[in-house]
């Protein structure tokens, strides 16, 4: 069985400063990850994913995640928080083996004080 | 090009009466999937399905659920005598096909209210 942890359900940064969203994936198998940022009133969209290549993934929006096996974890940084990246953000893994579902973690609500 | 559609965008209903969920995928995606986000579970897995083979129906969480898919294309999730905790916005998804590489693109979903 699969399973996501974010750390942090709502994190608050200031305009410019760095943002970390926090990730653990647990996963039986090499997993593929992927974070997923939702606006309000809006559907799920793809910012970046891992599938074994790169463990350095660079997304849109000036997002990247760096995939580290040793630690289980995949988490999302950004140099500059902009305040239009005020959104939630999702962290999911899925299992090709299991049908390509994906098991999301909780999320985390990111505020961009001016 | 069109992406994932959903009708309705909100629904209300009355607990006990059925309601169907409709989903228009990105045109020549293979694989659709439902998921359901609410309050107090996060984002769930419900069902999906892959061209012309079953579905997987190992999400839904109760037999009042079900879901068809049609000619490969439009799917259409529905919930029988509905209760309160069915209050949830349900997402559909489509992916080109069914490896796990593949990105999901997510329609803005259902939000679901049952009174």
């Amino acid at each position: 069985a699969q399973s996501v942890t974010q750390l942090g359900s709502h994190v608050s940064v200031s305009e410019g400063a760095l943002v970390l969203l926090r990730c653990n994936y647990s996963s039986s198998v090499p997993p593929y990850l992927f974070w997923y940022v939702q606006y309000p009133n809006q559907g799920l969209q793809l910012l970046l994913k891992y599938t074994s290549a790169a463990t350095l993934v660079k997304g849109i929006n000036g997002f990247e995640a760096e995939f580290k096996k040793s630690e289980t974890s995949f988490h999302l940084t950004k140099p500059s928080a902009h305040m239009s990246d005020a959104a939630e953000y999702f962290c999911a893994v899925s299992d090709n083996n299991a049908g390509n579902m994906l098991t999301f973690g909780g999320g985390t609500r990111l505020m961009v004080k001016p | 090009g069109a992406g994932v559609s959903q009708s309705p965008s909100n629904k209300v209903t009355e607990k006990g009466k059925d309601v169907e969920l409709r989903c228009d995928p990105i045109s020549g995606h293979t694989a659709l999937y439902w998921y359901r986000q609410s309050l107090g579970q996060g984002l769930e897995f419900l069902i999906y399905f892959q061209g012309n083979s079953a579905p997987d129906k190992s999400g839904l969480p109760s037999d009042r659920f079900s879901a068809e898919r049609t000619g490969g294309s439009v799917s259409t999730l529905t919930i029988q005598r509905t209760q309160q905790e069915d209050s949830a916005v349900y997402l559909c998804a489509s992916s080109l096909d069914f490896s796990g590489t593949g990105e999901q693109y997510f329609g803005p979903g259902t939000r679901l209210t049952v009174t």
